[in-house]
């Protein structure tokens, strides 16, 4: 059974810092990977999404990259900004068509001015 | 691009009653449609999904039921609630398989 981790559960960075948060998961065999951020008491918005073919994607100052063998992804945040406060989730589609994303328990950011 | 409407936004009830949670989309055909819950201190939890009207696949057995009457409708029910029903439920679509899957805004549910 697909597991999704993510490390650590929260985080507090000063303003400026760049960071990553990791996500892993325990069966490689993934259709593709996403990452969502979700503010408090709203729904999540979808930010970077990497098929299993790829090894990364990049919008603005995000980062995904994608490490199928090791079960591994990590979200890069340049020069972060306390806007970026949130908690940021990755989840994992298995290799099988129609089957829906499983979810890590998201890492909390916290960004300090 | 797609939308996703869901409401309420904010619901509270009291053990025993009746639920009905509406999710509708647009600008999209014959999406993938799914119920999560998120409960406090949890992960997100899937529910249900949906690739067609009628087409309704449950992951969790539990106090819930799901229909899709229409291409873009997606209802979440309960006929009793109880305690354990309370989170934030969230209608996610996605255009088909390998595709971002996109979120409504949610509906805070406090079962009392």
């Amino acid at each position: 059974k697909q597991e999704v981790t993510q490390i650590p559960a929260a985080l507090s960075v000063p303003e400026g810092e760049n960071l990553v948060l990791n996500c892993s998961f325990t069966d490689s065999a993934i259709y593709n990977l996403q990452w969502f951020r979700q503010d408090p008491g709203k729904g999540l918005t979808s930010l970077l999404l990497i098929q299993s073919s790829q090894r990364e994607q990049t919008s603005g100052r995000l980062n995904a990259s994608l490490d199928k063998s090791s079960g591994r992804s990590t979200l890069y945040i340049a020069a972060s900004q306390p806007g970026d406060s949130a908690t940021y989730l990755c989840a994992v589609i298995p290799n099988q068509a129609g089957t829906a994303l499983i979810f890590g328990k998201g890492t909390t950011l916290s960004v300090s001015s | 691009s797609q939308t996703i409407h869901q409401w309420p936004a904010t619901l509270v009830q009291p053990v025993g009653s009746p639920l009905s949670l509406e999710c509708t989309v647009e600008g999209t055909s014959n999406p993938n449609l799914y119920w999560y819950r998120q409960a406090a201190g949890r992960g997100l939890q899937l529910l249900f999904y949906s690739i067609g009207i009628g087409q309704i696949s449950s992951e969790v057995p539990q106090n819930l039921s799901a229909s899709r009457p229409q291409d873009r409708q997606f209802i979440l029910s309960s006929k009793k609630l109880l305690l354990s029903d309370s989170g934030f439920y969230l209608c996610g679509t996605t255009g088909g398989v390998g595709e971002k899957l996109f979120f409504g805004s949610g509906t805070q549910l406090s079962v009392l």
